[in-house]
């Protein structure tokens, strides 16, 4: 089975620019969580989605959306975006909702704020 | 505040020693996580648990929930084992509930040859 996949794998934007990231989960897992990690607050959980429905959200701004269709590939987007978004992005896959699964993660993206 | 403390924050040692990793949190949760980041960024789960004991090969991981604490243990370490060891743990009394992970600060191993 192919592992999770996430696209760009490296992004270069300017402040104020928005950003959409992609994650394709592995076949058949229906949850997929997203987390940010930068140097100096480490990983943290963005949100949650299972079956196109957000179940949980970290605490971050507005700025920080997403959305999960229909064959479970799930899209964030940050808007406005900040020197602070500077981080690597990790989405994660599990097969039943909930973080009490083992997440299966991707290789991330890292967004570079200019 | 739900809170989760690692410690080593920093572990060098020498092939062949055994390694401790240790793990506490604040309050209840219903499952536990134990990864591994090599340089790079790739995030791997090593265990997920929620009571007692699991092996796999060299790595050994094991839950208190009593004393809100879980160690993950490495024995015959190598220097392929050097990582960041981060734990992260699901608050809350089910695994449907609405939280998610809230993630140690790691511990960097270095497994000297």
């Amino acid at each position: 089975k192919a592992g999770v996949t996430q696209t760009p794998r490296y992004l270069i934007k300017t402040r104020g620019q928005q950003v959409t990231l992609s994650c394709s989960p592995i076949s058949g897992h229906r949850s997929v969580s997203w987390y940010q990690q930068t140097p100096g607050q480490g990983l943290q959980f963005l949100f949650e989605y299972f079956s196109e429905t957000q179940r949980n959200k970290g605490n971050f701004p507005g700025r920080f959306s997403g959305r999960q269709f229909s064959n479970s590939r799930s899209e964030m987007n940050v808007s406005t975006l900040e020197l602070g978004d500077s981080a690597l992005y990790l989405c994660a896959s599990s097969l039943r909702q909930g973080t009490a699964d083992t997440q299966y993660f991707g290789p991330g993206t890292r967004l570079t704020v200019l | 505040k739900n809170e989760v403390e690692q410690s080593p924050q920093n572990l060098t040692a020498q092939e062949g020693e055994f390694i401790t990793i240790n793990c506490s949190y604040s309050v209840g949760i219903s499952a536990l996580h134990w990864l591994q980041q090599h340089p790079g960024g790739g995030i791997v789960s090593l265990f997920m648990l929620s009571s007692g004991k699991k092996k796999h090969g060299r790595l050994i991981a094991t839950i208190n929930i009593q004393e809100k604490h879980s160690s993950l243990h490495i024995t015959a370490s190598h220097p392929r084992d050097s990582a960041v060891y981060i734990c992260a743990v699901r608050f809350g009394a089910s695994g449907g509930g609405a939280d998610g992970l809230t993630f140690g600060k790691g511990t960097h191993l270095i497994i000297q040859p």
